[in-house]
């Protein structure tokens, strides 16, 4: 049962380079989400989406960006990392009863 | 989350002391989700309450969700070191626009 993968696990990038954190899922749900996770502040909502081919911002979108091309997939980008960034990222999709399945979680560094 | 506020922050207890961890939301909530994550890992789902005067228990943990349903409470009878961790409500705010609580982090001494 694979349930929410997130891929890469670890990840230190260097300011001002790109990169592309995937989300995947094999429950079929509808909803997906990003979310940040730093000491202090909890979980914050990046993105979410609401089914393929939709996006819409949370809590704190800036410097991020989002897509939804198939169901099962939901990919964060980050366009220009910046150290603020640095933190763990964590992928949920939900069910129909509004329980949400999260990945193990992507710990970013930017240096 | 701003919506959503925990308290305690944080938490440490006996092994065997009860303790009650409170979410508050300044709306009316239409579900609340009660989370636990341990250290460094992801959010495993404990509980679900939608209807106002909702109670509901497994194993050593009851959740209630109070009439007005803008408030929930976790409470954990005769702790365990397994306990410990991070407990997180979440709710829906509107749109699915599903958000956390900042977490009470807790500690079970042995």
């Amino acid at each position: 049962n694979a349930g929410v993968t997130q891929t890469p696990k670890f990840r230190v990038l260097k300011t001002g380079q790109s990169m592309t954190l995937l989300c995947a899922q094999d429950m079929n749900h509808e909803y997906m989400y990003w979310y940040r996770q730093d000491p202090g502040m909890g979980l914050r909502l990046i993105h979410y989406s609401v089914g393929e081919g939709t996006t819409a911002k949370g809590e704190v979108p800036d410097g991020y960006n989002v897509s939804r091309l198939k169901k099962q997939n939901f990919l964060l980008g980050l366009e220009s990392a910046a150290p603020s960034q640095t933190s763990v990222y964590f992928c949920a999709s939900r069910d129909p009863q509004g329980r949400a399945f999260f990945g193990q979680g992507t710990r970013l560094t930017v240096v | 989350s701003q919506e959503l506020e925990q308290s305690p922050q944080s938490l440490i207890v006996q092994e065997g002391k009860n303790l009650t961890i409170n979410c508050t939301s300044s709306k009316t909530l239409y579900g609340l989700y009660w989370y636990k994550q341990k250290y460094g890992e992801g959010l495993i789902f404990l509980m679900m309450l939608q209807k106002g005067g909702e109670e509901k228990s497994h194993e050593k943990i009851t959740a209630k969700l109070d009439e007005k349903k803008q408030q929930s409470s976790l409470h954990i009878t005769a702790s365990q070191p397994s306990h410990a961790g991070i407990y997180l409500c979440g709710a829906d705010i509107g749109g699915q626009n599903f958000v956390f609580g900042p977490g009470t982090r807790l500690s079970v001494l042995p």
